[in-house]
């Protein structure tokens, strides 16, 4: 069975500031993991994922992530907020199918 | 790159009436779709998955009788919700997964939004 947990409904930073989602993940065999981000009333845009390999993963509009497997987590980042960040984010892990979290609101402010 | 069209994009139904949303791979052959439902600030709670020339395999709590699954060949897939009620209404996505090559993907729909009067 698997499963990932987002810590954290909604995160508010500053533009310019550093953004970190928080994503941890249960699973029983070694995980393939998602970062997506969702725009209001649309559906979902892959933002980066981890499946073997480099355990530090770069995805679009700069954002990244680590897949720590000691921690069972695969947090997200990135260095400096834009205004355009704001949407909601959702980890998500796979097996024979792709479970998502309860997701992260974004809110940037100027 | 892959493209998964959802159609449509938004409807308005009255009680009790069927909707069919579609869902197409446009450039890659997929065995296997997914379809999901959100409901407003929540995350996308997996309805079924949809095998090509076989029966869906529905999560616990959905009915199957009320969401009903095709994915008659390997770009086509529809969730018809049949004698739809206002507690129906929600945004529905699709997903199709690529398993060609090595390196499979699986790519979303734009979603539809269904609100039943």
């Amino acid at each position: 069975a698997q499963s990932v947990t987002q810590l954290g409904s909604h995160v508010s930073v500053s533009e310019g500031a550093l953004v970190l989602l928080r994503c941890n993940y249960s699973s029983s065999v070694p995980p393939y993991l998602f970062w997506y981000v969702q725009y209001p009333n649309q559906g979902l845009q892959l933002l980066l994922k981890y499946t073997t390999g480099a355990t530090l993963v770069k995805g679009i509009n700069g954002f990244e992530a680590e897949f720590k497997k000691s921690e069972t987590s695969f947090h997200l980042t990135k260095p400096s907020a834009h205004m355009s960040d704001a949407a909601e984010y959702f980890c998500a892990v796979s097996g024979d199918k792709l479970i998502f979290g309860t997701g992260t609101r974004l809110q940037v402010f100027p | 790159g892959a493209v998964v069209s959802q159609h449509p994009s938004r409807v308005i139904c009255k009680s009790g009436t069927s909707v069919k949303i579609e869902c197409r791979s446009l450039d890659f052959q997929a065995t296997t779709m997914f379809w999901y439902r959100q409901f407003p600030k929540q995350s996308l709670m997996l309805m079924a998955t949809s095998n090509e020339g076989s029966k869906a395999t529905y999560e616990q709590g959905v009915e199957k009788d009320k969401f009903l699954i095709n994915h008659a060949s390997l770009t086509l897939s529809t969730l018809t919700v049949t004698s739809a009620h206002p507690e129906d209404s929600s945004f529905y996505i699709c997903s199709a997964r690529d398993s060609a090559g090595t390196n499979e993907k699986l790519f979303f729909g734009s979603g539809t939004q269904l609100s039943v009067l």
